[in-house]
């Protein structure tokens, strides 16, 4: 059965700090995998990574994709409050056009 | 702005009255998709339409229809809302030429009384 799985769940840093969220997969089929920053509303697409786009960078965000490991990273730097929210990673696979969701990384930046 | 819109934002509605969400896009995707997504949880995938070919999610319950009349609106009809389908709903869209991507909707929380 395809799945995604993110880590951790959840984290806590401060103003300033750097993050790191992960997310592997086991899918058939691998297309994309697509990062989505979700705060009280609906997702916000960040980056889609695919094997000939393995890293994408805007600003503070940068992700890679490493199709050997089967993983993607988030990275933040730099964080500010305006960064918490959660985290989401959905892979395509296949050609049924559907995504396959994480559960999502619960960032906190405290002042 | 090309943009998914929902509507209403927030919905209340009875125990077993039905209620209908509304997307709309101007994006022009062929794509559409109907997700649900409970607190702390991923979005649940109900249903999605390729251009007007309907395609169903095998665990999505029969309580939950959608119509979809032209490529910029679809619709989410609910026949007899449970207290368990009080979540959140979000309409996204894509299309091939664009990859995987999919562009989300503000979303409808829904709430049963």
């Amino acid at each position: 059965e395809d799945k995604v799985v993110q880590s951790p769940l959840s984290l806590v840093v401060h103003e300033g700090d750097t993050v790191t969220l992960n997310c592997s997969y086991e899918v058939t089929n691998f297309r994309s995998l697509l990062w989505y920053k979700q705060e009280k509303k609906a997702p916000t697409f960040l980056f889609m990574l695919t094997s000939s786009g393995i890293e994408k960078k805007s600003g503070r965000l940068s992700s890679i994709l490493d199709k050997k490991e089967l993983s993607s990273i988030l990275n933040i730097t730099a964080t500010q409050t305006g960064d918490s929210a959660i985290y989401l990673c959905a892979v395509n696979a296949g050609n049924n056009r559907k995504l396959i969701w994480g559960l999502g990384t619960s960032l906190a930046v405290n002042p | 702005d090309a943009m998914v819109i929902q509507n209403p934002r927030y919905q209340v509605t009875q125990f077993g009255k039905p209620v209908t969400l509304s997307c709309s896009q101007t994006l022009n995707h062929n794509v559409m998709y109907w997700y649900q997504q409970k607190s702390s949880q991923a979005p649940k995938l109900l249903f999605h339409y390729y251009d007007k070919d309907f395609n169903n999610e095998a665990d999505t319950p029969d309580n939950f229809q959608s119509r979809r009349p032209n490529t910029s609106f679809c619709f989410l009809d609910i026949r007899s809302p449970g207290l368990g389908d009080a979540a959140m709903y979000l309409c996204a869209t894509s299309t091939l030429a664009s990859g995987e991507t999919q562009y989300f909707g503000p979303g409808t929380r829904l709430l049963v009384l």
